[in-house]
């Protein structure tokens, strides 16, 4: 079984403050990927990032970078200089064990306050 | 490349009537297609999925249905709606099962009253 763990259900910051969504998961299997999708006010969800089990390297893209620890199942995100654009509900995925079906955690809401 | 479509957006329907969303995806063939279900202020629900046409898994026993009539196009169905059918549904293809990295359609708000 496949378990994401998102604790923060809401989350307030002041625009350009840096912010960290959490995400731990759970799987008995060596081989699994990992996600982030953004679903901005609109709705749609957004895929973000794909990260692979044996893969621990830590990836930024502009403001967004993404911390990775097997040791501790967790694949935290991390927005620097928050923008209001950056609200929306984030969640964390986690696809393992060749299901070929996703797990998602119940979401992370961020408010970025002007 | 690759798009995703789903319909309606906005549906408004009285318990006991029937249901139809449309998913199609255009630009890849033998996806596999995905439907879950987001309640308010919930998470993602995993309902259906297909690997290939008439191939459909369910992963929750439920009033809905879903069939694959052709490679891309993927139907969510009810015969009778129920009220706590009400939520936010969202379709989504997968090109690479084994990774599983997912793209979702616009979504389709369904209320029931």
């Amino acid at each position: 079984a496949q378990k994401v763990t998102q604790a923060q259900t809401e989350i307030s910051v002041v625009e350009k403050e840096d912010v960290t969504l959490d995400c731990v998961y759970e799987t008995r299997d060596t081989t699994y990927y990992l996600f982030w999708y953004k679903q901005p006010p609109s709705g749609e969800l957004v895929f973000l990032i794909r990260r692979n089990s044996f893969d621990e390297q830590n990836e930024i893209s502009g403001r967004y970078s993404w911390n990775f620890q097997k040791s501790t199942s967790s694949f935290n995100f991390t927005i620097t200089a928050s923008q209001v654009v950056d609200s929306a509900v984030y969640f964390c995925a986690l696809n393992s064990g060749g299901y070929q079906k996703v797990t998602f955690g119940t979401g992370t809401k961020l408010q970025v306050i002007p | 490349s690759q798009t995703i479509h789903q319909w309606p957006a906005t549906l408004v329907q009285p318990v006991g009537s029937p249901l139809s969303l449309e998913c199609t995806v255009e630009g890849t063939s033998n996806p596999n297609l995905y439907w879950y279900r987001q309640a308010a202020g919930r998470g993602l629900q995993l309902l259906f999925y297909s690997i290939g046409i008439d191939q459909i898994s369910s992963e929750v026993p439920q009033n809905l249905s879903a069939s694959r009539p052709q490679d891309r196009q993927f139907i969510l169905s009810s015969k009778k709606l129920l009220l706590s059918d009400s939520g936010f549904y969202l379709c989504a293809w997968t090109g690479t099962p084994n990774t599983g990295e997912l793209f979702f359609g616009e979504g389709s708000r369904l209320t029931v009253l």
